[in-house]
């Protein structure tokens, strides 16, 4: 069974730094992408950022842009998320999944089960 | 950025009946659309793709349509377990986009 274990989550001042981890198991992680998102307590779910298999791609939201980094290390079956100059609105939930596909679809199934960040004073 | 607006934001309904939520989207998707469910606590589960594939394990009751710009995702006899909220979500163009969500809740 394909698994996804997210790690790295907790509280953090504005403008600090986490990198977030996800651990991948169970299918040949180089061939899928990766994508990172996340939901704000009580708030909808939205995209933060997605990743080739190779790594040679990658993809922000506006909102995050120059601010935090994908990554992946197919060696070791890990997807990253750097987060700098965090702000409170970068407060939430989370998530890595998976492509369903081999490749890039665009949706996304399985999901980890979260990673909280919570970024106040 | 494609917009994507579901409506209603929320729906009670009883065990047995059927719902439809829909899900509208500033530009034409074709069918690069997906479904998913949320409970409380818990990640996303993929429902629908590709408009109206039906993903492996998902009961026959979820069922997608449309293309375009309006989709439908229907629950032909709502179960307990069902009582969740679902979004939308386009896949054609990054930025990828999610729709703000239906709760359905129990009548």
């Amino acid at each position: 069974e394909v698994q996804l274990l997210e790690s790295g989550g907790g509280l953090v001042q504005p403008g600090g730094s986490l990198r977030l981890s996800c651990a991948a198991s169970e299918f040949t992680f180089s061939s899928y992408a990766m994508t990172w998102v996340r939901q704000a307590p009580g708030k909808g779910l939205e995209w933060v950022s997605s990743i080739s298999g190779s790594g040679g791609s990658t993809y922000y939201a506006d909102s995050v842009k120059g601010r935090f980094t994908i990554s992946r290390d197919n060696s070791k079956n890990t997807l990253y998320l750097q987060l700098n100059s965090l702000r409170a609105e970068d407060t939430a939930v989370y998530y890595c999944a998976k492509d369903t596909q081999a490749g890039t679809t665009g949706w996304f199934d399985p999901w980890g089960q979260g990673t909280l960040v919570t970024v106040s004073s | 950025d494609i917009q994507m607006t579901q409506s209603p934001s929320s729906v009670s309904a009883s065990v047995g009946d059927r719902v439809t939520i829909t899900c509208r989207a500033s530009q034409g998707l074709s069918s690069w659309l997906a479904w998913y469910q949320q409970k409380p606590g818990k990640a996303p589960k993929l429902l629908i793709y590709a408009a109206s594939s039906l993903q492996s394990g998902v009961p026959s009751r979820f069922s997608g349509s449309g293309s375009g710009t309006d989709f439908t995702l229907t629950i032909s006899s709502l179960q307990p377990e069902d009582f969740a909220t679902y979004y939308c979500q386009q896949a054609i163009t990054f930025p990828l986009t999610f729709g703000g969500g239906t709760k359905v809740e129990i009548k």
